[in-house]
């Protein structure tokens, strides 16, 4: 199909280890965000982009976490140091302009367990 | 009913009974609001969206009523079915910002055939 696309679905590493986590967007889409979800909680913003740009960093919460987006599509966000609390679905969405008022498209995650 | 704490709030109905999904938002400057659901293992969905120059939205069973005066929003969901079991969020979305929509708690919908 011509959904969002996140990969891999399911990651388990060790504490310490290092991951990298994968979004395909919808073709064409201007905007990317990342959120993370924890077991019953809401989504928590964690990066935006603008094309290849990042204006909105600021729901990384530690220098662990870092993002980057190239040639306007996929993106990648990596987890240095893995921790426990890292746990969680970490959900990719994409939407046609960014900046507007616009619907996000979302993948069906990536859930994340640091044992 | 509905039940709240550290699990998500809850609200079980009957096949067929009218659901009623609250959500309260924070921003006063927030002007655009979207209902998604999400069923288990997969993303977000949209399901309507409202501006803030409107007080009700229909859609194919769904319906979302505004009121800023008190920064509450609803979903009502018609005759409500199995199929619509799910956690729902809302978002708020302010215009002049950065337009990145901030995702309230959800409320997990169990429908009883």
């Amino acid at each position: 199909g011509a959904g969002v696309s996140q990969s891999p679905s399911n990651k388990v590493t060790e504490k310490g280890k290092d991951v990298e986590l994968r979004c395909d967007p919808i073709s064409g889409h201007t905007a990317l965000y990342w959120y993370r979800q924890s077991l019953g909680q809401g989504l928590e913003f964690l990066i935006y982009f603008q094309g290849n740009s990042a204006p909105d960093k600021s729901g990384l919460p530690s220098d662990r976490f870092s993002a980057e987006r190239t040639g306007g599509s996929v993106s990648t966000l990596t987890i240095q140091r893995t921790q426990q609390e890292d746990s969680a679905v970490y959900l990719c969405a994409s939407s046609p302009q960014g900046r507007i008022r616009e619907k996000l498209f979302f993948g069906s995650g990536t859930q994340l367990s640091v044992l | 009913g509905e039940s709240v704490g550290l699990h998500l709030p809850t609200l079980s109905v009957q096949e067929g009974d009218n659901s009623i999904i609250n959500c309260a938002y924070s921003n006063s400057a927030s002007d655009y609001f979207i209902w998604y659901k999400q069923e288990s293992g997969k993303g977000p969905q949209f399901i309507i969206d409202i501006r803030s120059n409107m007080d009700k939205r229909q859609g194919q069973r769904v319906t979302v009523l505004l009121n800023k005066t008190v920064k509450h929003l609803s979903l009502q969901i018609a005759a409500t079915q199995p199929g619509d079991s799910a956690v729902y969020f809302c978002a708020e979305t302010a215009s002049g910002g950065s337009y990145i929509p901030t995702f309230g708690r959800g409320t997990s919908l169990i429908v009883h055939p």
